[in-house]
């Protein structure tokens, strides 16, 4: 059983578009986070949901917005994608300040 | 900000060589953890280090915990083909998120 899985591991879209990703855990956990991967490996925290609550909200663009329909969901949506949102997106669920498991990743190309 | 530093960034070993990246805080922090990333893959929880001076082994890893509890490493003997990834420590922050690293990158010749 995947316990973090997230959708579509590859996105490829223009410049402009509007776009989604899902991500589920069955691990239990309360809190649920986004990560974005730089091609530098750079891993920064987006945002983190503690049990539908927004409790971490780094400082991202406004074109980002998470929504959590309850506490094993946490789907990321971006407006009017930009180039310099190409990157690798991590979902991961875990206690906060613990060890956190991550999803296999989202690989965003903006054309 | 809080800042948590990892060197090297790459790092290139010929297979059966020895391996350690260090890893350090600007702050104590409660816990250290490290995760590794396959090429193409995901960051995979390794181990959480919590005393002070504390080390902890898995297999051919050995992980270290500072006595001031602000720097970390990880070193790998005799290291093999299987290894081969980035290697990242994380700690808490006091706003409620994990600081990760720049992470190094180990490639090794076979």
């Amino acid at each position: 059983d995947t316990a973090v899985s997230q959708t579509p591991k590859y996105l490829v879209t223009q410049m402009g578009n509007d776009k989604s990703i899902k991500c589920e855990q069955n691990l239990g956990h309360d809190t649920m986070y986004w990560y974005k991967q730089d091609s530098k490996k750079f891993l920064k925290i987006m945002f983190s949901y503690n049990n539908k609550e927004l409790i971490i909200n780094e400082t991202v663009p406004n074109r980002f917005s998470p929504k959590s329909p309850d506490k094993a969901h946490l789907n990321l949506h971006i407006n009017s994608l930009e180039l310099g949102d190409s990157a690798v997106y991590f979902c991961a669920s875990g206690p906060v300040n613990q060890p956190q498991h991550f999803g296999d990743g989202t690989r965003l190309s903006i054309l | 900000g809080q800042q948590v530093m990892q060197i090297p960034q790459y790092q290139h070993v010929q297979e059966g060589e020895d391996f350690t990246t260090y890893c350090n805080s600007s702050t104590t922090l409660s816990n250290i953890q490290w995760y590794k990333q396959r090429p193409g893959g995901h960051p995979v929880f390794l181990i959480q280090l919590v005393k002070s001076g504390e080390v902890k082994k898995q297999k051919r890893l050995t992980f270290q915990f500072g006595e001031a509890k602000k720097n970390s490493s990880l070193h790998i003997t005799a290291t093999q083909t299987t290894d081969v990834g980035t290697y990242f420590c994380a700690g808490p922050s006091n706003t409620g998120k994990l600081i990760f690293g720049q992470g190094t990158t180990l490639q090794v010749k076979p």
